[in-house]
């Protein structure tokens, strides 16, 4: 079945430093590729999507790239502030079932920043 | 809009009680999903229902797990003779349809301890 991996489970980053955390997919379609954030006592919600290879999703300095060849969507941050302390999920949405909107999530990764 | 709403925040059951956990949905959407979080597995997806019928059960526990969603502004979920494999944070979400690249709005969960 469809699946993401996440490959680090907790990444404990400085102020201004630079954030990169890896997602892998497996999936039999051609998936829509999803990053999103929970912050403590909330709901996982939305950071970007992108649904194309090649297709750059983006969103409060957040960026990752679908890439079809590796089957990767890695997200990365060009310098991370305290506020960005969560976890974040890679997922997937495989519109080859049935179009279903379903998603499949990677174990999260959680992003400490110290001050 | 108040997004998704989840009742209770908390719910504590004895081994072998029922919980009953409630969602009501955005205002308009028309899919709803219902997943379990733990630290072990992360997000798994449970069930889902589109304009109220359910579509995709796959993911629930085919003993003791039902879910139902009578009209457009609720679904619950009822475990039966819960068991303490069952602690949780219960998550709900709704989407304004049910394509692959629709995000998902997130309620912040319920978190449910039996003892």
């Amino acid at each position: 079945g469809d699946s993401v991996t996440q490959t680090e489970g907790q990444v404990a980053l400085s102020e201004e430093d630079f954030l990169t955390i890896h997602c892998n997919y497996s999936a039999s379609g051609y998936p829509t590729l999803f990053w999103y954030v929970q912050y403590p006592g909330e709901g996982p919600q939305l950071l970007f999507r992108a649904s194309r290879d090649k297709e750059k999703g983006s969103s409060r300095g957040f960026e990752a790239t679908y890439d079809k060849g590796t089957t990767s969507f890695h997200l990365r941050k060009a310098s991370v502030q305290e506020s960005d302390s969560a976890v974040y999920y890679c997922a997937l949405s495989d519109g080859s079932t049935g179009n279903t909107g379903k998603l499949i999530f990677g174990l999260g990764t959680t992003l400490q920043v110290q001050p | 809009n108040a997004g998704v709403i989840q009742t209770p925040r908390h719910k504590v059951t004895g081994k072998g009680q029922e919980a009953t956990l409630w969602c009501e949905p955005i205002s308009g959407h028309s899919a709803v999903f219902w997943y379990r979080q733990t630290i072990v597995q992360g997000l798994e997806f449970l069930t889902y229902f589109r304009n109220q019928a359910p579509i995709d059960d796959s993911g629930m526990p085919k003993e003791r797990f039902s879910a139902q969603m009578p009209n457009q502004s609720h679904s619950t979920l009822k475990i039966q003779s819960t068991q303490p494999q069952d602690s949780a944070v219960y998550l709900c979400a709704s989407s304004r349809d049910w394509g692959c690249a629709e995000t998902l709005y997130f309620g912040s969960g319920t978190r449910l301890t039996v003892l």
